[in-house]
């Protein structure tokens, strides 16, 4: 079994949708948790960093953390088709050394916006 | 100008030929990582570096080997291509106290 599990899509939504995006896992020291969009042919860029459970709201992007569930989700409002790309989850564990850790990504699930 | 960049972006090569793949980056970090990406299986890790004196083995280091030039450069090599190792590979670099990596625009690499 994977650490991080992430449904791969692709997932079709119309403009203006909510949309949901979701990532369990299974390592309970992970504390930190990112989204990353990713455009055809481009790296991943950071879209949302968050630590521990809760939600965090930036723009049109919601990320929120359940850690009892080990369940993490990322949500869009107002979809637009610029929103289209693929979305992976990434996640680290808490540190000793107060030094960062390696992360752990999703495979990333794959979303379209239509017209 | 790009954070990060990475030469070259694209690279068509035969089995058994020396690859090399560069990164550059300008964002004064010190830890830098190198993935390969395929359809299904996301990002993975192949080598990843916390200072010039440091290198460790990622989850799959089999087939490649690193070398880190100085605090910006940090440079993948392929001694001996194979065509499974077609991918798309990605440089990233973080800082020493946050986790958020950063990435390069990809090279993609065939190998014939």
């Amino acid at each position: 079994q994977k650490e991080v599990e992430q449904d791969p899509g692709p997932l079709s939504v119309p403009e203006g949708a909510i949309v949901s995006l979701n990532c369990t896992y299974s390592n309970s020291a992970f504390q930190y948790f990112m989204w990353y969009r990713q455009y055809s042919r481009k790296g991943p860029e950071l879209l949302m960093y968050t630590y521990s459970s809760g939600n965090k709201e930036d723009g049109r992007f919601t990320a929120q953390v359940d850690k009892s569930s080990k369940y993490i989700s990322l949500f869009i409002r107002d979809s637009q088709p610029s929103d289209s790309a693929t979305y992976l989850c990434a996640m680290s564990a808490a540190r000793n050394t107060g030094t960062a850790s390696k992360l752990t990504f999703g495979t990333g699930t794959r979303l379209q916006v239509t017209l | 100008d790009a954070d990060v960049t990475q030469t070259p972006r694209n690279r068509i090569t035969k089995t058994g030929k020396r690859i090399m793949l560069e990164c550059s980056q300008t964002k004064g970090h010190d830890r830098m990582y190198w993935y390969r990406q395929d359809p299904g299986l996301g990002l993975r890790l192949i080598y990843y570096s916390f200072d010039v004196k440091d290198i460790n083995k990622g989850e799959i280091s089999d087939g490649y080997s690193v070398s880190r030039q100085a605090q910006a450069k940090f440079s993948l090599s392929l001694e001996s291509a194979i065509p499974n190792q077609t991918a798309l590979y990605f440089c990233a670099t973080s800082d020493l106290y946050r986790d958020t990596q950063y990435f390069g625009p990809g090279t993609r690499l065939t190998v014939l």
